[in-house]
């Protein structure tokens, strides 16, 4: 199993420009999600999905889209990128089902920087 | 809405000695509390979990955490520190809306 595969690794944006930063898991998982990380304020949710077709704002939404098409892919559209966008960011995924004391299993990462 | 507050954004141990990292929760519910690490450069790993089954949860690479309702706390801790525990680590807790809620993480260097 590939588990959670986000792509790309490195990206270096222009203010203003879009992008979409892919996620897939093979885990058949219901749930899955977008967190940004940034020094000293550990992770904070962007957008999540607790199935194909459903999907909903976290912590931190504005400037980024997403939606859930099928059961295995999330993708994270930045829809004109700011400076303030800049930094690292997971995908992850869990079970649903069977409750919310699954972990969820992340990504290694998108570092994105925005010129 | 649940939170965690981790307590020390850093903390320095010498190898061998005792690892603990502080954790608070704050949760209307019951929560389900996890302790991620995370390596250089590379995503979050579950080390532990706690979902009532036990207080007291042991996790991967020695660590342990201990579920104290009456003091709001899941502090992570390992007996004897190696130099490959030097990462960051994250507390977090869940609720039944299944948002996953960091605190702000915990860097660890272990002196040699």
């Amino acid at each position: 199993n590939a588990g959670v595969t986000q792509t790309p690794k490195f990206q270096v944006l222009k203010t203003g420009q879009s992008m979409t930063l892919q996620c897939a898991q093979d885990m058949n998982h219901e749930y899955m999600s977008w967190y940004r990380q940034d020094p000293g304020m550990g992770l904070r949710l962007i957008h999540y999905s607790v199935g194909a077709g459903i999907t909903d704002q976290g912590e931190v939404p504005n400037g980024y889209n997403v939606s859930r098409s099928t059961t295995e892919d999330f993708p994270l559209r930045l829809l004109s990128a700011a400076p303030s966008q800049t930094s690292v960011y997971f995908c992850a995924s869990s079970l649903g089902r069977t409750g919310p004391n699954q972990p969820q299993h992340f990504g290694d990462g998108t570092r994105l920087s925005i010129l | 809405a649940q939170s965690v507050t981790q307590l020390g954004s850093h903390v320095s141990v010498s190898e061998g000695a005792l690892v603990l990292l502080r954790c608070n929760y704050s949760s209307s519910v019951p929560p389900y509390l996890f302790w991620y690490v995370q390596y250089p450069n590379q995503g979050l790993q579950l080390l532990l979990k706690y979902t009532s089954a036990a207080t007291l949860v042991k996790g991967i690479n020695g660590f342990e955490a201990e579920f104290k309702k009456s003091e709001t706390s899941f502090h992570l801790t390992k007996p004897s520190a190696h130099m490959s525990d030097a990462a960051e680590y994250f507390c977090a807790v869940r609720g039944f809306d299944y948002k996953l809620s960091f605190g702000a993480g915990t860097t660890v260097t272990v002196r040699a």
